[in-house]
């Protein structure tokens, strides 16, 4: 069974950093690429980050290109996503998604609270 | 980048059929797939379309996803609407970039 766990939200002051993490299970990691995708409270799904399978391919939404940092470890099956310079309107539910093009998976997600 | 338009809401009784309409600002509806995301309160999003028309293992048959490249858009169709599809719906798409693109969403209320 594929499982996505994400981990490493909380609450950080305006200008704050965290890192969040996506542990995967259940398939091949190393083939797939991943996703994160973002949801403000009572807001719609916003696309965040992409990584290839082999990191050769980044993206990220113009909104966070500068500040977040997406990374993957193949050997221990995860995908991190580095967040500096945090603002109020990054708060939200993050979370990992796998796939290209298509997110097929997605986990429960992590809460992000940006506040003073 | 193109933006996805979706409709704000949709209702219907138990047992009629809904469709929600995504349309595509620019660019071809053809030239990337389209998926289709349910999420109920409390939850993260599940596929219940992909690649414009398909269903994954475990989705019922009443749901059903089409493009019209006349129209620009991609449909989500819900026939024998029932209680529990009660729910938001996102459709979602990419640009060459592997950047996805997501509808503002559509919220499917059963009268």
């Amino acid at each position: 069974e594929v499982q996505l766990v994400e981990s490493g939200g909380g609450l950080v002051k305006p200008g704050g950093s965290l890192r969040l993490s996506c542990a995967a299970s259940g398939f091949t990691f190393s083939t797939y690429s991943m996703n994160w995708v973002r949801q403000a409270p009572g807001k719609g799904l916003q696309w965040v980050s992409f990584i290839s399978s082999s990191t050769a391919y980044i993206s990220y939404a113009d909104s966070v290109k500068g500040r977040f940092t997406i990374s993957r470890d193949n050997a221990k099956n995860s995908v991190f996503l580095q967040m500096n310079s945090l603002r109020a309107e990054d708060t939200g539910v993050y979370y990992c998604a796998r796939g290209r093009g298509t997110y097929d998976h997605w986990g429960q997600g992590t809460l992000v609270i940006v506040s003073s | 980048n193109f933006m996805l338009t979706q409709p704000h809401s949709v209702s219907e009784s138990p047992g009629k059929t809904v469709t929600i309409s995504c349309t595509r600002s620019s660019g071809s509806i053809a030239s990337s797939y389209v998926q289709w995301y349910q999420q109920r309160p409390g939850s993260a999003p599940t596929t219940v379309i992909y690649d414009d028309d398909h269903r994954p293992s475990g989705v019922p048959h009443r749901f059903s996803g089409s493009i019209n490249s006349s129209s620009n858009s991609a449909s989500l169709t819900i026939s024998g609407l029932r209680t529990e599809d009660e729910a938001d719906y996102y459709c979602q798409s990419s640009d060459s970039s592997n950047a996805g693109v997501f509808g503002a969403g559509t919220k499917v209320t059963v009268l």
